[in-house]
């Protein structure tokens, strides 16, 4: 079946950086886009952007420019999402999620929590 | 940027009963690229309705979708226990933009 999975829970002093990684199966990795989306505790969905899984051209959502990155490893069917130089604000749990317009499937989620 | 609001913030219902929930769009959503997400404690996001009116794989028919433009209706005919969640509108249109949520609690 059509499965995304992310890694596992990161826990970073402000400053550092962290990358997440997202592994999907089930389809053809390349055919279909992959955005990322945060959730801050106890808010709503933030959208962060896009990955093209074809040509690797990221889009990354007003104010996530500069410190997000998206980038892929195709061979290995996975996307994944770098922070740097990160701030207690992007404690959150980070989603990927296939796109074919609507998003589905998701994957279960990455906590980054920062913290001195 | 098209901007979703949703309404209520907060809906408390009692199991049996109808839950109806909006999504405004701040411009027109072309070719109904709307769609709806519920998400449990502890849980990802799961994609109930895309299109504005088609149900995704899985999906109970007690969920539908309606609307066009810039109002979006997403319906629970008759609620069950495991239907009290968040429910978020997105738009994928422009980007993808969604809603701030609409939580149905127990009543």
């Amino acid at each position: 079946q059509v499965q995304l999975v992310q890694s596992g829970s990161e826990l970073k002093k402000p400053g550092a950086s962290v990358k997440v990684s997202c592994k999907a199966s089930g389809y053809t990795f390349t055919r279909y886009a992959m955005n990322w989306v945060r959730q801050a505790p106890g808010q709503g969905l933030e959208w962060l952007g896009w990955i093209n899984t074809n040509t690797g051209n990221p889009t990354y959502a007003q104010g996530f420019t500069g410190r997000f990155v998206f980038s892929l490893d195709t061979s290995v069917s996975t996307a994944y999402l770098q922070i740097i130089s990160l701030k207690a604000e992007d404690t959150a749990v980070y989603y990927c999620a296939r796109a074919e317009g609507e998003l589905s499937p998701w994957g279960q989620g990455t906590l980054v929590t920062v913290s001195s | 940027e098209i901007v979703l609001t949703q309404s209520p913030g907060t809906l408390s219902l009692s199991p049996g009963e109808r839950a109806t929930l909006s999504c405004r769009a701040s411009q027109s959503v072309s070719n109904n690229y709307l769609a709806w997400y519920q998400q449990k404690p502890g849980q990802a996001p799961r994609l109930l309705i895309y299109g504005a009116s088609s149900r995704a794989t899985g999906i109970p028919d007690r969920f539908s979708g309606s609307g066009s433009g810039t109002d979006f209706t997403l319906t629970i005919s008759r609620l069950e226990p495991e239907d009290f969640a968040v429910y978020y509108c997105q738009q994928y249109v422009s980007s993808w933009t969604f809603g701030q949520g609409t939580k149905v609690e127990i009543k």
